[in-house]
């Protein structure tokens, strides 16, 4: 079935570096790709989203790029900041387009 | 425009209870969907509901039962609570259709002991 294989964290930064988190799916066909990230005590917000292959999400300095050939979805920004400290979900819609399917989730922890 | 709220915020049951959680899905979306989280994982999907009727299920067993009101509202029940039912539920609320972007509810914690 359909999944979302996510880095293991937590990532640990200091302000200004630059982050990765890796983010790789199966599924069948070309579904939409989210990245959602979660703030300690709330529920999820959409961060960026991408609906075909070599489509660029972007958002508040975060981007990920739709890769086909790779079926990946890396979640990047250039320069971390504190108010990032967050959990990191790459996730897909399935087949039906009605659920979305989650990776375990990346911690990330920005120091100044 | 009104976001997804849930209710309660916190909620303790002991094993074999039962539990009902609630959902008030955003203005103007007529879809929900519930997933679960358990500690340290991501949300899994339980099962979404449109026009009051089940529209796609998870693998949880069938004493994870839902309902959606005519104002979209929905509520998630579990019946036999276990102590892995302990987790963040997350209503998510989208328009119909494939595909369409779900906003997410801050969650109701269930603790069963």
């Amino acid at each position: 079935g359909d999944s979302v294989t996510q880095m293991e964290g937590p990532v640990t930064l200091s302000e200004e570096a630059f982050l990765t988190i890796n983010c790789t799916y199966t599924a069948t066909g070309y579904p939409s790709l989210f990245w959602y990230v979660q703030y300690p005590g709330e529920g999820l917000q959409l961060l960026l989203k991408a609906t075909k292959a070599d489509d660029k999400g972007s958002n508040k300095g975060f981007e990920a790029t739709y890769r086909k050939e790779t079926t990946s979805f890396h979640l990047e920004k250039g320069s971390v900041q504190v108010s990032d400290s967050a959990v990191y979900f790459c996730a897909l819609f399935n087949q039906a387009g009605t659920a979305l399917i989650f990776g375990k989730g990346t911690t990330l922890s920005v120091s100044s | 425009e009104t976001g997804v709220t849930q209710s309660p915020t916190h909620l303790i049951k002991t094993r074999g209870q039962q539990v009902t959680l609630r959902c008030s899905s955003q203005s103007g979306h007529n879809t929900v969907s519930w997933y679960q989280q358990a500690l340290g994982q991501g949300p899994q999907f339980i099962f979404q509901y449109y026009r009051e009727e089940e529209n796609g299920r998870g693998n949880f067993p069938p004493r994870f039962s839902g309902l959606q009101f005519p104002n979209y509202s929905s509520e998630l029940n579990v019946n036999a609570l276990e102590l892995d039912d302990s987790a963040l539920y997350l209503c998510a609320s989208s328009l119909s259709g494939v595909g369409h972007e779900q906003f997410f509810g801050p969650g109701t914690r269930l603790t069963v002991l």
